[in-house]
């Protein structure tokens, strides 16, 4: 059973860091890329970043370049989003979600996510 | 980029069918069958509905059936069932990599 645990949320300043983290199971995790979608309170769905199998490529939404960085431990079965210089509108629930093609360098489509970890940021 | 535009909400009867419109640009929409949609349901995870503009995965019922024309891609759900009430968002593919979605639209079944 495919299985995606985010951890890592919280209250945080204007300004600050947060990294957060996508424990996966239950399929060949290198095999697929991997996305962050968020949704700001009572706002829709945002894609946030991607990741390709490998890790050797990385996209991002224009809202969060240069502030967010993704990446991935294969390793582990981890996926990461380190977030940097946070601002009052990256307050939402951050998904993880699965690519639904194998071997997909994009994902253009998620076929399974996690239940979402919050990310508050206000002072 | 703005989001795709969808309507905030829309209502059917059971047994009726309903159709959620997801308008774009040529940029995204219009320029792509990288179309998705997604059903989202109070507390729990997003479920992927229809992908490539017109396939369903597997395990999606075949009331569910997408479309494409221009701009404006659309989600039809025919022989609207009780459990089909939730909020459902479209994806498409914007080009260099990036992905936008709808603003969601909230399905009440009457």
């Amino acid at each position: 059973e495919v299985q995606l645990l985010e951890s890592g949320g919280g209250l945080v300043q204007p300004g600050g860091s947060l990294r957060l983290s996508c424990v996966a199971s239950g399929f060949t995790f290198n095999n697929y890329a991997m996305s962050w979608v968020r949704q700001a309170p009572g706002k829709g769905l945002e894609w946030v970043s991607a990741i390709s199998g490998n890790g050797g490529s990385t996209y991002y939404a224009d809202s969060v370049k240069g502030r967010f960085t993704i990446s991935r431990d294969n390793s582990k079965n981890t996926l990461y989003l380190q977030m940097n210089s946070l601002r009052a509108e990256d307050t939402a629930v951050y998904y993880c979600a699965k690519s639904f093609s194998i071997w997909s360098g994009f994902p253009y489509y998620f076929d399974y996510w996690g239940q979402g970890t919050l990310v508050t940021v206000s002072s | 980029q703005s989001a795709l535009t969808q309507p905030r909400s829309v209502s059917g009867s059971p047994g009726q069918s309903v159709t959620i419109s997801c308008t774009g640009t040529s940029s995204d929409v219009g320029g792509y069958n990288y179309v998705s949609w997604y059903q989202l349901h109070p507390g729990k995870a997003p479920k992927l509905m229809i992908y490539d503009v017109t396939k369903r995965p597997s395990g999606v019922p075949d009331r569910f059936s997408g479309s494409k024309s221009g701009n404006t891609a659309s989600l039809t759900i025919s022989g609207l069932q009780a459990e089909d009430e939730a909020d459902y968002y479209c994806c498409s593919y914007a080009g260099t990599y990036t992905l936008l979605f709808g603003g969601g639209t909230k399905l009440t079944v009457l």
